[in-house]
């Protein structure tokens, strides 16, 4: 089936700078979603991407939908101490009219004060 | 601001028995969906659902669960004799089918 590879798994950073990451998929994805997941709680939408090439910001986030629909990027600027958890990707295809959503495995962030 | 609610949060349930979770999806919200999570691991879709029937289900989605829309606001899983393995943070969401699927809390699922 359909795999999202996400990486970094982890990174642990100080509060100030700044962090990256990534999903890449052997197959093409018409939207990409970022999602933010605090322990015991669900995933929170962070940002929603529907067209190849298309650069978001929401606040310090920033992402963008690669250009072959098979890879999406996410930025934190300034990171603070509560954008600590675990930040997912998910993508979608409308292969066969599918609604659901494949995620990647998860990066576990952590902001040292 | 709108949101999915979920309940119980936690659900502790002996191997066999029938479990039924619940969500009331976003009321404006044409789409619904379940996935479920093990701890640790990635979010995994199980079904969706719309127009009041299931229109895509993965294998996890076997005989054993079921879904039911009983009125115009509640949204159920039902797994009818659970398995350790059925263990889990399962999450219902909601979309208005422009594919930006709004979470729930969860439910945790525990089977002893």
């Amino acid at each position: 089936g359909q795999q999202l590879n996400q990486s970094p798994q982890s990174m642990f950073i100080q509060e100030g700078e700044d962090v990256s990451m990534n999903c890449t998929s052997s197959s093409i994805f018409n939207t990409w979603l970022w999602y933010k997941q605090d322990p015991g709680e669900g995933p929170v939408l962070l940002i929603a991407l529907y067209k190849a090439g298309e650069l978001t910001s929401n606040g310090r986030l920033t992402a963008q939908f690669g250009i072959t629909r098979k890879d999406s990027f996410l930025n934190i600027s300034a990171s603070i101490p509560s954008d600590v958890g675990i930040y997912f990707c998910a993508g979608r295809s409308t292969q066969g009219g599918s609604e659901k959503l494949v995620f990647g495995k998860g990066m576990k962030l952590t902001v040292n004060p | 601001e709108p949101e999915v609610t979920q309940t119980p949060s936690h659900q502790v349930t002996q191997m066999g028995q029938e479990v039924i979770l619940r969500c009331v999806p976003i009321s404006n919200h044409l789409y619904f969906y379940w996935y479920r999570q093990i701890l640790g691991q990635k979010v995994e879709f199980l079904v969706s659902f719309y127009n009041n029937e299931i229109s895509e289900k993965s294998e996890i989605f076997d005989d054993q669960f079921s879904v039911e829309r009983p009125d115009g606001s509640n949204f159920t899983l039902k797994i009818r004799s659970t398995k350790l393995e059925d263990s889990a943070m399962y999450f219902c969401a909601s979309s208005t089918g422009l594919s930006t699927q709004y979470f729930g809390p969860g439910t945790r699922l525990t089977v002893l």
